[in-house]
């Protein structure tokens, strides 16, 4: 299974500011995923980022709020921008392994005030 | 719709007292379900993947079940350290995976 490491590992940011979260996999990897898990909820798919090609974003989430970078494969970046505290949860970077399983990160706790 | 639900929210046990959780799912076609366990302030860790009804994966005291409905995650004589909260996924079609909600477990000594 891939080392995935993230940073920050948490942060506090004040509303109306951005913050980058950064994703760093030990092995080159294809596809890179990012999850979004409120407080108290399931894990939710932000989107699919490919070396090469624009992220491909879920029903609900936009480039605009939620820009990612995918500059090579073993390495992505995702933005919130513009926060609210609405934006507080944790995010995580992941990827697919051999079976279909996804391999995760220790996800970056995200509050804004 | 909830594709993955998984039941009960949260389950309190004692240590040495075996316990089920149960992960029912609505896809159509199911091509692996995937039990994850995620200690607080961690990222989910994978336990299993299960491909068919009928199969069966075990690690240590933990084994996951699968039928055409729903998945099994039995926990056998529980352990402090089997705290945690596990979750439930689905793939169906592509690589995206649905998650359940989670079963938050605590086991008192």
């Amino acid at each position: 299974s891939a080392v995935i490491s993230q940073k920050p590992s948490r942060d506090i940011c004040q509303r109306g500011t951005s913050l980058t979260i950064q994703c760093q996999v030990d092995s080159q990897v294809t596809m890179m995923f990012w999850y979004r898990q409120q407080p108290g909820q399931s894990l939710t798919l932000i989107a699919t980022a490919n070396q090469g090609s624009e992220a491909t974003y879920e029903s609900g989430f936009v480039i605009d709020k939620f820009p990612i970078s995918r500059p090579n494969l073993t390495f992505s970046t995702l933005t919130v921008s513009n926060m609210s505290p609405e934006d507080s949860s944790i995010y995580l970077c992941s990827v697919d392994g051999e079976g279909g399983e996804l391999f995760f990160g220790e996800g970056s706790r995200l509050t804004v005030l | 719709e909830d594709q993955v639900t998984q039941s009960p929210e949260a389950l309190r046990l004692q240590e040495g007292e075996s316990s089920s959780l149960n992960c029912s799912y609505t896809v159509s076609g199911l091509r692996g379900l995937f039990w994850y366990r995620q200690d607080p302030g961690k990222g989910p860790e994978f336990l299993f993947t299960l491909y068919s009804a009928g199969e069966e994966k075990e690690k240590e005291r933990l084994k996951a079940t699968l039928t055409k409905k729903e998945s099994f995650l039995h926990i056998t004589a529980p352990k402090p350290e089997d705290s945690a909260t596990y979750l439930c996924a689905v793939q169906e079609g592509d690589y995206k995976l649905s998650f359940g909600a989670g079963t938050t477990v605590t086991v008192r000594a």
